[in-house]
């Protein structure tokens, strides 16, 4: 079946430091790939995604690139801002069925000042 | 655009009574939407997922019974947990995938939290 592995948390970085949450999928076939956040006492947000390989998703400046041959989604931001404080989860959709979302555990995000 | 909303946001029930939650998705139409449960510091746990007008699927492990799950339009599905107990304490999340956009894209109610006691 399809499943995702995230880094553990929590990561913990002062602002301004560079972010990087790794996450690898299996999954048969070409799903898409997402980055959803949760902040504090909210709901899941999009953050970004990216449906084939190659792509690259970015928003709020974070990024991640599709790569197949490494089958991984890593989320990546060039300098981290308290308000990024939050948990990341990477999860993907099957490109054919029902395409619900299977999620990996999540990463908590701590940014200090 | 893409708004999900979940009513109510927060309930607290005795155990043995049964608790309704709708999810809406308020400026689009739903071709699709999922019930998901979310434990304390953990992920998201798909539990079904409903289309318009037909029976829900349910994942493995969830009983049908007692998640009871509507999706009486194409706005609208409800999640009705049945002679709700401590454990079924939890943040239950609903979400959508609109029917004139991408299909692989997911937009989420604030969540649900359930505390049955």
């Amino acid at each position: 079946g399809n499943s995702v592995t995230q880094m553990e948390g929590p990561v913990t970085l002062s602002e301004e430091a560079f972010l990087t949450i790794n996450c690898t999928y299996t999954a048969t076939g070409y799903p898409s790939l997402f980055w959803y956040v949760q902040y504090p006492g909210e709901g899941l947000q999009l953050l970004l995604k990216a449906t084939k390989a190659d792509d690259k998703g970015s928003n709020k400046g974070f990024e991640a690139t599709y790569r197949k041959e490494t089958t991984s989604f890593h989320l990546e931001k060039g300098s981290v801002q308290v308000s990024d404080s939050a948990v990341y989860f990477c999860a993907l959709s099957a490109n054919t069925g029902r395409r619900a979302l299977t999620f990996g555990s999540g990463t908590r995000l701590q940014v200090q000042p | 655009g893409a708004v999900v909303s979940q009513h109510p946001s927060r309930v607290i029930c005795k155990s043995g009574t049964s608790v309704k939650i709708e999810c809406r998705s308020l400026d689009f139409q739903a071709t699709t939407m999922f019930w998901y449960r979310q434990f304390p510091k953990q992920s998201l746990m798909l539990m079904a997922t409903s289309n318009e007008g037909s029976k829900a699927t349910y994942e493995q492990g969830v009983e049908k019974d007692k998640f009871l799950i509507n999706h009486a339009s194409l706005t609208l599905s409800t999640l009705t947990v049945t002679s709700a107990h401590p454990e079924d304490s939890s943040f239950y999340i609903c979400s959508a995938s609109a029917r004139d956009r991408s299909t692989d894209t997911q937009y989420f109610g604030p969540g649900t939290r359930l505390t049955v006691l």
